[in-house]
């Protein structure tokens, strides 16, 4: 069975500090995507990241950065010099599409990240 | 602004109503998919269509809970005799082929 986890809950940093968010999946499938969501006060899911599971490279996309090991079935998402706008839920998800099938995301509980000033 | 759109936002319903809530994907997305969310929790996946077929459903997905989408354009998600269990934000996402899934802003339902 596919399964994402996220251990933390909740975090709580002061502005400008570096925060790591852990992800761990569980799939029997050898190919897949892991993904990262931003869910915000407001409530609506802001996609951030889609990772394949051929791909491990981490990636940067300004304070964002993304670590990707197959080794551990991890899918870890750091936020760099963080900001009171940071604070939000972030989703780590899985889908086991590739080609046709159907796609849908299994979503982890969600860590809470509250950024104070 | 051409992104998925929910109505209504909010509803609050006594138990043992009805209840019917629309999505209006991304206009060239052949995929939607709905989701239920509840307090503290992660999005769990209910159902899912390509154009107007409904391919996959959840075990989530009781006997209560209708999907359709006629025309392979916007969907709608009926309750039937909601419970308080029912009470939760239900959200939509479409996307096109292989890529993201786009989230609407979701319906909030409040069961008393």
């Amino acid at each position: 069975a596919q399964k994402v986890t996220q251990a933390q809950t909740e975090i709580s940093v002061v502005e400008k500090e570096d925060v790591t968010l852990d992800c761990v999946y569980e799939t029997r499938d050898t190919t897949y995507y892991l993904f990262w969501y931003k869910q915000p006060p407001s409530g609506e899911l802001v996609f951030l990241i889609r990772r394949n599971s051929f791909d491990e490279q981490n990636e940067i996309s300004g304070r964002y950065s993304w670590n990707f090991q197959k080794s551990t079935s991890s899918f870890n998402f750091t936020i760099t010099a963080s900001q009171v706008v940071d604070s939000a839920v972030y989703f780590c998800a899985l889908s086991d599409e590739y080609g046709g099938s159907q796609g849908n995301l299994i979503f982890g509980k969600g860590t809470k990240l509250s950024v104070k000033p | 602004d051409t992104g998925v759109s929910q109505n209504p936002r909010h509803k609050i319903t006594k138990r043992g109503q009805n209840v019917t809530f629309r999505c209006d994907p991304i206009s060239e997305h052949n995929r939607l998919y709905w989701y239920r969310q509840t307090l503290g929790q992660g999005p769990e996946f209910l159902t899912y269509f390509q154009n107007e077929a409904q391919l996959e459903k959840s075990r989530l997905l009781s006997d209560r809970f209708s999907a359709e989408r006629p025309k392979g354009s916007f969907s709608t998600l009926e309750i039937q005799r909601t419970e308080q269990g029912d009470s939760a934000m239900y959200l939509c996402a479409s996307k096109e082929g292989g890529n993201e899934q786009f989230f609407g802003p979701g319906t909030r339902l409040t069961v008393l």
